[in-house]
């Protein structure tokens, strides 16, 4: 069984702030990870795949890097809007399965 | 422009009842998935299949059957429905890397 953690399991705040979630899992039969952001009543959208260690990779005000020897990436946002309020997933790839984690559900209070 | 549709939607069933959920998709992706979401379990994965014909167990895959019989299908049944599948379903599928996701489904076991 493919274990993937994320903590915090959620988060409050201020409009302004950088925050960062942690994603861990296991290292051996690594392909892939990815990252998505899931709104309250929609479905989940991809914000990164990541294959190599070391990979860094950036959207607007979020980036994310990749950790495959230790077994971690983190999700970064800089200075936090309220819309960027939702459930982050990531999820380890092994070539066929996607095994996701619990979420960080983040809410940006303005 | 579809991407991936799920039908129904929203379902309610009596405990014993079978139904069947279907996913289509028009991307031509060779792997597709179903997960369920429940409250502070995050998207669990039920069954995938990496291609036309293969299908494959996930981490809960007791009480489901799936089948792939042509490529842009993905279907997921319920042979005798128990309130404990009382859940929201998603699939998803992706040529290989990201993953993109149905809109959901609701069913409801009473």
């Amino acid at each position: 069984i493919l274990n993937v953690e994320q903590s915090p399991q959620s988060l409050h705040v201020q409009e302004g702030d950088s925050t960062n979630f942690t994603c861990s899992f296991p290292s051996s039969n690594f392909y892939a990870l990815h990252w998505y952001r899931w709104e309250t009543a929609k479905s989940p959208e991809a914000l990164f795949v990541m294959t190599l260690n070391g990979d860094e990779k950036k959207k607007g005000r979020i980036s994310a890097t990749l950790n495959t020897k230790e077994g971690y990436s983190y999700l970064y946002i800089k200075g936090s809007q309220p819309e960027d309020s939702a459930t982050y997933l990531c999820a380890l790839d092994n070539t066929d399965k996607l095994i996701f984690g619990t979420g960080t559900r983040l809410q940006v209070f303005p | 422009n579809a991407g991936v549709t799920q039908t129904p939607k929203f379902r309610v069933l009596k405990t014993g009842q079978s139904m069947t959920l279907l996913c289509a998709q028009d991307m031509n992706h060779e792997y597709m998935y179903w997960y369920r979401q429940d409250p502070g379990m995050g998207l669990r994965l039920i069954h995938y299949s990496v291609g036309e014909g293969t299908t494959a167990k996930g981490e809960v895959p007791d009480g489901y059957n799936v089948s792939r019989l042509k490529k842009q299908n993905f279907l997921l049944g319920l042979e005798s429905a128990a309130p404990s599948q009382t859940s929201v379903y998603f699939c998803a599928s992706s040529p290989g890397l990201e993953a993109f996701f149905g809109q959901g489904t609701r069913l409801t076991v009473v």
